[in-house]
């Protein structure tokens, strides 16, 4: 089945820096890749997702990019905010036909000291 | 903003008897997941129903867990017995397609004594 490893699994940036996360996955039928962020107690929220299809997207300071050839992808905030402190899951999808689960990478807990 | 819901939001109990969680997914999804997290890691899926049919129960240990949705709309996930190990955060999310995004439910938080 699918593997996904994220790191690094603890990250501390100052305000306004940058952060980038990253994952690799194990099967290259892998087609839809979200990341979550998760905050102490709270439900996992989507935040921007990528299919196969498509290099990079962006969402205001939040971008995903996507190196299929390498099985890897990365989640990209910029100018970061104490609000963005949160655990963050990247997660990979075979497919999108009824049966084809989400994996999960490990997290990585995101500290933005102001 | 239509949200999936999930009751309790807190269980304690001892091991060897039994616990229930009800999730109701946003309206309209037909595809409904139950996932478990343990503290620290990602979120494992346990089963997924399309409408009120299974279609993925491989990682649900079925000696003690079973899963339902009757009606295709809401679900109940079954521990008996529970275990010192089954102690997680019980996550349902729902998806209106399998193939489009899931947005999960607040959790349960099991605490078995």
């Amino acid at each position: 089945g699918e593997n996904v490893e994220q790191h690094p699994s603890t990250l501390s940036v100052q305000e306004g820096d940058s952060a980038v996360i990253k994952c690799t996955y194990s099967d290259s039928a892998s087609n839809y890749f979200p990341w979550y962020k998760q905050e102490l107690g709270k439900r996992p929220q989507l935040i921007i997702d990528i299919r196969s299809n498509v290099g990079e997207k962006k969402d205001q300071r939040i971008a995903v990019t996507l190196n299929k050839t390498a099985k890897h992808f990365s989640l990209h905030i910029t100018e970061t905010q104490p609000e963005d402190s949160a655990v963050y899951f990247c997660a990979a999808r075979i497919g999108h036909n009824a049966g084809n689960m989400l994996t999960f990478g490990g997290g990585t807990r995101l500290m933005v000291k102001p | 903003e239509a949200e999936v819901a999930q009751s309790p939001r807190y269980k304690i109990t001892e091991k060897s008897q039994a616990v229930a969680f009800w999730c109701d997914p946003i309206s309209g999804h037909a595809t409904l997941y139950w996932y478990r997290q343990i503290l620290g890691q990602g979120p494992e899926l346990l089963v997924q129903f399309q409408d009120e049919s299974v279609v993925d129960d491989s990682q649900l240990p079925k000696d003690r867990f079973s899963a339902e949705r009757l009606k295709g709309v809401d679900s109940t996930l079954k521990i008996q017995p529970a275990e010192l190990g089954d102690s997680a955060m019980y996550l349902c999310a729902s998806s209106g397609t399998p193939g489009s995004a899931q947005y999960f439910g607040p959790g349960t938080r099991l605490t078995v004594l």
